[in-house]
């Protein structure tokens, strides 16, 4: 079956720590998207990218970084500069309008 | 930044109670209106896509009213059951401008349904 696999389910990282979100799709989508959700608020795009080897800043990008070296994969990195990382985190694929979501990665920093 | 609202942000209803939600979006730029519903620890599934001013659509107990040149959609739950209990999310998807491409999604609606 094709859809998209976030991994893993749940993560704990220590302050001060990167810590890197996998996110990859089997549907030959084009573009993929990460998004961030905090209690109360809706999902925020923090990056995205449309084709291989390129990626665009969403709406808080700042302390993730991504990369897009092959299709199926687009993974994010959470880095110590991101201020308020415990959160919600959903990856999703898209073929124009029509998207896909993975099931998320609940980060928390203890 | 799109604002994309939607409202109420929560809902308590009883088992059979009929029940909506509303989404609101800027009127401008506009391509389509999505509407998900989201259980906790799955995936948001796509429940409508809507393209055209005046679309209404259906699927079971569930249905949508687009309104695009007041910027609104209506999402409409008939005889509401305790398995519709979810967060209801809309998303704009913008025709142009820097969100060219891109959804952008209200905080959502946390439908309770009590039995």
């Amino acid at each position: 079956d094709g859809g998209i696999t976030q991994s893993p389910k749940y993560l704990f990282r220590k302050e001060g720590q990167n810590v890197t979100l996998s996110c990859e799709q089997n549907l030959n989508h084009d573009a993929m998207y990460w998004y961030r959700q905090d209690p109360g608020q809706g999902l925020r795009l923090i990056y995205y990218s449309q084709i291989v080897n390129d990626f665009q800043k969403g709406d808080i990008a700042e302390g993730y970084s991504v990369s897009r070296e092959k299709k199926e994969s687009f993974p994010l990195t959470v880095t110590s500069a991101q201020k308020n990382p415990t959160a919600f985190y959903l990856c999703a694929s898209s073929r124009r309008a029509d998207y896909t979501f993975g099931s998320g990665t609940r980060l928390t920093v203890v | 930044i799109l604002n994309v609202e939607q409202s109420p942000q929560s809902l308590h209803v009883q088992e059979g109670d009929s029940t909506n939600f509303t989404c609101s979006f800027p009127s401008s730029n506009f391509y389509a209106l999505h509407w998900y519903r989201w259980e906790t620890a799955k995936s948001p599934e796509a429940l409508f896509v809507m393209t055209l001013n005046g679309d209404e659509k259906k699927k079971g107990r569930i249905s949508a009213t687009l309104n695009t040149k007041e910027g609104y959609s209506y999402l409409y739950i008939k005889g509401s059951q305790p398995e519709d209990s979810a967060t209801y999310l809309c998303a704009f998807f913008n025709a142009g401008g820097t969100s060219y491409g891109k959804l952008t999604f209200g905080q959502g609606t946390i439908l309770t349904v009590h039995p």
